[in-house]
């Protein structure tokens, strides 16, 4: 089965920019994977931030952002919020699985 | 709105099964397949498997074959996940997420699962 790494853990400054990334253990991660975003808070499920690569859900703020960059998906957080602290996931679909990446904590400090 | 409601916490003992439910409204039940992930205490999330909400074929994950069980009941577009022969280490919340290619979007509440004697 693949493997989908992410940071374990990030700091950002309040108003920073940060990028997290998610790669895929097979190689260069690709439409084809269908990178999503998850953002997840203490005690709650996780949410869609972000799906197939870029795209945003009305709930999503215009700070977040997805792309592929250097062979991994991304996701970049321009301007970051207290309120963006949280647990981040990625997720890759493979031809008969899914597979989430381990998790990215962000702290904003 | 797109929902999915699960059921709610359940206790059991070691070796006794449990079966968590997932009802979905606001879209057509049968035009998504329907994802199981797993999350135990502290840790990320595993994806369980997912089931054709169509054909009813399940497909599990590595490591979730044999006890983990997937059903349908469309006719109340509800999805379960039936888990036998519980062992502490299945101590976990486990979540239903509908399935677009590829993805899990959106997620239900989640189930808190607790195996303990």
């Amino acid at each position: 089965q693949a493997v989908v790494t992410q940071e374990p853990s990030l700091t950002v400054s309040p108003g920073g920019t940060i990028t997290l990334t998610c790669g895929s253990s097979t190689g260069a991660v690709t439409s084809g994977h269908y990178p999503y975003w998850f953002q997840q808070k203490p005690g709650q499920a996780p949410r869609t931030m972000i799906y197939d690569i870029y795209n945003k859900h009305s709930w999503t703020p215009a700070r977040f952002s997805g792309s592929l960059l250097g062979g991994k998906a991304a996701l970049t957080l321009s301007g970051a919020q207290p309120e963006d602290e949280a647990d981040y996931y990625c997720s890759l679909s493979y031809p008969v699985s899914v597979v989430f990446g381990g998790g990215t904590k962000l702290t904003v400090l | 709105q797109v929902q999915l409601v699960q059921s709610g916490s359940e206790l059991r003992k070691p070796g006794a099964s449990v079966k968590v439910s997932c009802q979905a409204s606001g879209y057509s039940f049968t035009n998504y397949a329907m994802n199981w992930v797993r999350q135990a205490p502290g840790q990320g999330l595993e994806w369980v498997g997912w089931i054709d909400t169509n054909t009813g074929h399940p497909t599990y994950a590595p490591g979730f074959t044999g006890r983990f069980v997937f059903s349908l009941d469309s006719s109340v577009s509800t999805a379960y996940l039936q888990i036998s022969s519980l062992k502490a280490e299945d101590t976990a919340v486990y979540y239903c997420a509908r399935g677009p290619p590829g993805g899990c979007d959106p997620w239900g509440q989640g189930t808190l699962v607790t195996v303990s004697s």
